[in-house]
């Protein structure tokens, strides 16, 4: 059964805390995808990353880090610096020919 | 910079009727636009994706149709049941790299009432 496993669904966060969340496919895709969602607003780009050991800042970067060591993962990382971190994270991967993106269930993150 | 706008922002409709839910955008250098529907909080599903070159896809009771030169997408949504209450959402890909990388616009959020 393939997809685009997020882990946890819901996380907390402490004022000053890193925190880590999980993305992993077994679709065999190249290209993956961190997306943040905020009531009121689309889907705005974190990372992504077209291959392994690559990776690029998407529209809104700062406070987040991401690693890809393996094709089927790509971890994002919440750190202190992100101000506001409280939002809905969308992971995505995408098969580069056919470019038709699918995506996990998602994290709710909230800062306590 | 590439901007994706959907409206109505929301809608509501009686079950058994046809809707037409809009997506516009301005940078026509398109790859494709994709359709998503979302449940409360649940991740997206994608529905539809129009490569460029083509005019309309359809998957069962859903027509998407794309024209590219006035940036203009609809889903038309045949015979509406309950079930399709959610959240819909289109996405365009841009026309250079090798990897989409979405644009979203900020939904339409659909209720179909009994």
């Amino acid at each position: 059964d393939g997809g685009i496993t997020q882990s946890p669904k819901y996380l907390f966060r402490k004022e000053g805390q890193n925190v880590t969340l999980s993305c992993e496919q077994n679709l065999n895709h190249d290209a993956m995808y961190w997306y943040r969602q905020d009531p009121g607003q689309g889907l705005r780009l974190i990372y992504y990353s077209q291959i392994v050991n690559d990776f690029q800042k998407g529209d809104i970067a700062e406070g987040y880090s991401v690693s890809r060591e393996k094709k089927e993962s790509f971890p994002l990382t919440v750190t202190s610096a992100q101000k506001n971190p409280t939002a809905f994270y969308l992971c995505a991967s995408c098969n580069a020919v056919q470019t038709e993106a699918f995506f996990g269930q998602g994290t709710r993150l909230t800062v306590v | 910079k590439q901007e994706v706008t959907q409206i109505p922002a929301a809608l509501s409709v009686p079950e058994g009727e046809n809707l037409v839910l809009n997506c516009s955008f301005t940078d026509s250098a398109i790859y494709n636009l994709q359709w998503f529907r979302q449940d409360p909080g649940k991740g997206l599903t994608s529905l539809l994706l129009i490569q460029s070159s083509q005019r309309e896809q359809t998957s069962g009771r859903l027509n998407a149709s794309l024209d590219k030169s006035s940036g203009r997408s609809t889903l038309y949504i045949a015979a509406s049941q309950p079930g399709d209450s959610a959240t819909y959402l289109c996405a365009v890909a841009p026309l250079t790299g090798t990897a989409s990388k979405l644009t979203f616009g900020t939904g339409t959020r659909l209720q179909v009432t009994l």
